[in-house]
């Protein structure tokens, strides 16, 4: 594939519900990270995927927030118990192998938004 | 812990004229900096970067920046302004891989360049 991708393009969901946000990264990059970004807002970092190393999850707002990702490819975003205030554009980003150890920049997928009701 | 800054919410520039979309940083030790551009319902796109070496450096469609240490800016410049260019405008840094920090990307607020025709 040319790009990041990511599924669904918008999703909207009641309050309560979970949700599950899919990403596929661009071929043959080791990196993935997902950062959320509220209306008019920049992004905040979320979560730090590298290789079979653990995740960084510092990011993650709260426990009701969790991701997975299959070796190097395919990554899903699981919010549970979703409130309002989890509405916002979800966005994933891979880079090339060594992530940002080597200077190497991000590349972005178009984002999920999101609209808890 | 890392932080950047962008100061101007909006800038708005005639188009042809000479634009500047500031950004100032703080990190520890030498900082990994970042220019990305968001179109209307588009993900990021990446602009350019500085790691090492010439503090001018030169990126996607006719953009450049300059890093100033002294300063601890790292201000996006394009010479003659194009409608087209009317976008939001994010600047990133992380600290160096040396300083055992996260590895994630800390974005500032975004600016909104409009190029007025």
């Amino acid at each position: 594939g040319a790009g990041v991708s990511q599924s669904p393009s918008n999703k909207v969901t009641e309050k309560g519900k979970d949700v599950e946000l899919r990403c596929d990264p661009i071929s043959g990059h080791t990196a993935l990270y997902w950062y959320r970004q509220r209306l008019g807002q920049g992004l905040e970092f979320l979560i730090y995927f590298q290789g079979n190393s653990a995740p960084d999850k510092s990011g993650l707002p709260s426990d009701r927030f969790s991701a997975e990702r299959t070796g190097e490819s395919v990554s899903t975003l699981t919010i549970q118990r979703t409130q309002q205030e989890d509405s916002a554009v979800y966005l994933c980003a891979s880079s090339g192998s060594g992530g940002l150890a080597g200077g190497n920049e991000q590349f972005f997928g178009p984002g999920t938004r999101l609209t808890v009701l | 812990a890392q932080s950047v800054a962008q100061p101007e919410d909006q800038v708005n520039v005639a188009e042809g004229n000479p634009l500047t979309v500031k950004c100032t940083y703080s990190v520890s030790g030498n900082p990994y900096l970042f220019w990305y551009v968001q179109y209307p319902n588009r993900g990021l796109q990446f602009l350019l970067k500085y790691i090492t070496g010439d503090n001018l450096v030169k990126g996607s469609y006719g953009f450049e920046a300059e890093f100033n240490k002294s300063q601890t800016s790292f201000h996006l410049k394009k010479p003659s302004a194009l409608v087209s260019d009317s976008a939001l405008y994010f600047c990133a840094v992380r600290d160096p891989p040396s300083s055992g920090s996260a590895r994630q990307l800390t974005f500032g607020s975004g600016t909104q360049l409009t190029v007025l025709p």
